[in-house]
């Protein structure tokens, strides 16, 4: 039974039209991450929930955004995508921040931008 | 700040051979290490999970071990399987620096097991 899910699978916008994308859990875990990643590249941290606090990383573009309405639930919003943000996104969760807590993933989104 | 570097970028093998994948860390302030598998256009499956007090992990025909002091680690596949081709990812939880609590992700070996 999927743990991590995102949808959709797969999305295709055009330039410059607002995205959502979908990640929900069941595993009640307190952290909620966004990945980046593009081809044949690592995996790269746009941001994180810990439970309600919003941490984003220095190097996120402002174009992305993130909510977080209840614990279950998470979406990451690109206001104004460009072709440089088509690239797999990755929903992963942690039942507390570090402490040798492991992360589970999601099957991502593969995002197409026209 | 971190690094994790994955060597080799890309390995062929036959089937039933054993093999070795390696990976490499900087910061040896971390709180754990993750292998995990990635099959094309999917999302990551986690394959071992190693404490930083921990020597290896076994889960079948998977064998991981970490040396933290010296920033080592290495998967090993026994009998590989077609089955096994995939991109295998390491990654460090960090335990220090400004990427505390956060995954640091090496860039893959892409494992081909042909018949």
């Amino acid at each position: 039974d999927a743990m991590v899910i995102q949808n959709p699978r797969y999305q295709v916008t055009q330039f410059g039209k607002p995205v959502t994308l979908s990640c929900s859990q069941t595993l009640n875990h307190n952290v909620m991450y966004w990945y980046q990643q593009k081809s044949s590249q690592a995996p790269k941290l746009l941001f994180h929930y810990y439970d309600k606090d919003f941490n984003n990383e220095a190097d996120t573009p402002d174009n992305f955004q993130s909510r977080r309405p209840n614990t279950s639930f998470c979406f990451l919003d690109i206001r104004s995508p460009g072709l440089g943000d088509a690239a797999m996104y990755l929903c992963a969760t942690s039942r507390d921040l570090g402490v040798g807590q492991p992360q589970h993933f999601g099957d991502g989104t593969r995002l197409s931008i026209l | 700040k971190q690094e994790v570097t994955q060597i080799p970028a890309a390995l062929s093998v036959p089937e039933g051979e054993n093999l070795v994948l390696n990976c490499s860390f900087t910061d040896s302030a971390i709180y754990n290490l993750q292998w995990f598998r990635q099959d094309p256009g999917k999302g990551l499956t986690s394959l071992l999970l190693i404490q930083s007090s921990q020597r290896e992990q076994t889960s079948g025909r998977l064998n991981a071990s970490l040396d933290k002091s010296s920033g080592r680690s290495t998967l090993y596949i026994a009998a590989s399987q077609p089955g096994d081709s995939a991109t295998y990812l390491c990654a460090v939880t960090n335990a220090g620096g400004t990427s505390y609590g956060k995954l640091t992700f090496g860039q893959g070996t892409i494992l081909t097991v042909h018949p």
